[in-house]
């Protein structure tokens, strides 16, 4: 079946713009992830959905990041007043659910450069 | 200590040999384990999972965990050059967040034809 979806696969911002980037999970996944990785940096963990309960946001660097997920699929991460820093590969991913059971499967990342 | 550490590498070996990549971590309470593969300019892709002590085989890949040494790692067997690429290893944790994965920074495979 088809996999995680994201888009768009690169964008390009001036700093000081918002950005919206979009994740559609695998079918029948209830459990939606962002990541986010920089070079040197590795994958850090940003946000977690999970089914209609609160989403745990605790890996949101700042306040000009925030996301949501409506009727349990599709996400959108908006980075607000974007800067330099941002620039990175954001990756979704999803799961079956929310447990460390679960495998996380990854869509093909949005390349955002911030200049 | 880091919370996954992994030897960055680059890891070389020739065509046909086996390659051990290796994982170590140090919340001890760590439950799941999961290896990614991740070739340039792309995104992870999951290769493995293991949740108990031993050895887990998936064709041409061997996953060994070792919970009391807090180690984890992949055998690859008979290793082909498409298989050159960087491992990242990767756990969840124990405790309420055991949904999120930790990563390591991954360890660079160059298989030599």
């Amino acid at each position: 079946g088809a996999g995680v979806s994201q888009s768009p696969s690169n964008k390009v911002t001036e700093k000081g713009k918002d950005v919206e980037l979009r994740c559609d999970p695998i079918s029948g996944h209830t459990a939606l992830y962002w990541y986010r990785q920089s070079l040197g940096q590795g994958l850090e963990f940003l946000i977690y959905f999970q089914g209609n309960s609160a989403p745990d946001k605790s890996g949101l660097p700042s306040d000009r990041f925030s996301a949501e997920r409506t009727g349990g699929s599709v996400s959108t991460l908006t980075i607000q007043r974007t800067q330099q820093e941002d620039s990175a590969v954001y990756l979704c991913a999803s799961s079956f659910s929310g447990s460390f059971q679960y495998e996380q499967y990854f869509g093909p990342g949005t390349r955002l450069t911030v200049t | 200590q880091k919370e996954v550490e992994q030897n960055s590498g680059p890891l070389s070996v020739p065509e046909g040999a086996i390659a051990s990549l290796n994982c170590t971590y140090s919340d001890r309470g760590s439950q799941s384990f999961f290896w990614y593969r991740q070739y340039s300019g792309k995104s992870p892709e999951l290769i493995m999972s293991i949740y108990s002590n031993g050895d887990k085989e998936d064709g041409r890949f061997t996953a060994q965990l070792n919970k009391a040494s807090q180690y984890v790692s992949l055998l690859i067997r008979d290793s082909q050059p498409s298989d050159s690429a960087t491992y990242l290893c990767a756990l969840s944790r124990s405790g309420g967040s055991n949904y999120k994965l930790t990563f390591g920074k991954g360890t660079l495979l160059t298989v030599n034809p």
